[in-house]
């Protein structure tokens, strides 16, 4: 089946020690995102990729970097992850292209900051 | 600025017990309004997309309608299993969701 898969589900990082987080798809999609999604809160747009032009949302910490080699692997990076870091992570795919799509999403990846 | 709010935040239903949810949106331009259902620990997975007022939306026990302020997600008769977060989001320049509303159905 065509999916979104994120690893690892469950990351635990030390207060300011770098921590990848990376994203998959067959999909054959366009365009990935990553979003942040604390608690109880809504999803938060962190940035995006549409094939291989980045977009950053201007509330996006410095601290939040992504990586995107190939259509099929996106990768989000946190430089110096502070307590406030911690939240469920979503990888989105989406076709792109003329007319409206929506979004599939990965499993998540639960980071943890001790 | 685009803007999605859900209500209620909580909704503890009977077994058979339909009602609705609601997302009210101010939004641009809208694109298209998309409904998610996210079960704890998980990323949402797609339910409907609807693109204009009037559009209408069914699978199995849920249907979605819009309006040019609002939609509906209406659960008929609902099972224990529908429990769930459901999330609103509509699509202006990017993608804003709703906080969604936790849905508890009992047996």
């Amino acid at each position: 089946d065509a999916m979104v898969i994120q690893n690892p589900r469950y990351q635990v990082t030390q207060f300011g020690k770098p921590v990848t987080l990376s994203c998959s798809q067959t999909l054959n999609h366009n365009v990935m995102y990553w979003y942040q999604q604390k608690s109880s809160q809504a999803p938060k747009l962190l940035f995006h990729y549409y094939d291989k032009d980045f977009n950053n949302e201007a509330d996006t910490p410095d601290n939040f970097q992504s990586r995107r080699p190939n259509t099929s692997f996106c990768f989000l990076d946190i430089r110096s992850p502070g307590l406030g870091d911690a939240a469920m992570y979503l990888c989105a795919t989406s076709r792109g292209g003329q007319g409206n799509h929506e979004q599939y999403f990965g499993p998540g990846t639960r980071l943890t900051v001790t | 600025e685009d803007q999605v709010t859900q209500s209620p935040e909580a909704l503890r239903l009977q077994e058979g017990e339909s009602s609705s949810l609601n997302c009210s949106y101010t939004v641009s331009g809208l694109r298209g309004l998309f409904w998610y259902r996210q079960d704890p620990g998980k990323g949402p997975e797609f339910l409907f997309t609807l693109y204009s007022a009037g559009e209408e939306k069914e699978k199995e026990r849920l249907k979605a309608t819009l309006t040019k302020k609002e939609s509906f997600l209406h659960i008929t008769a609902p099972k224990p299993e529908d429990s769930a977060t459901y999330l609103c989001a509509v699509d202006g320049n990017k993608l804003v969701f709703g906080a969604g509303t936790i849905l508890r159905v009992k047996s």
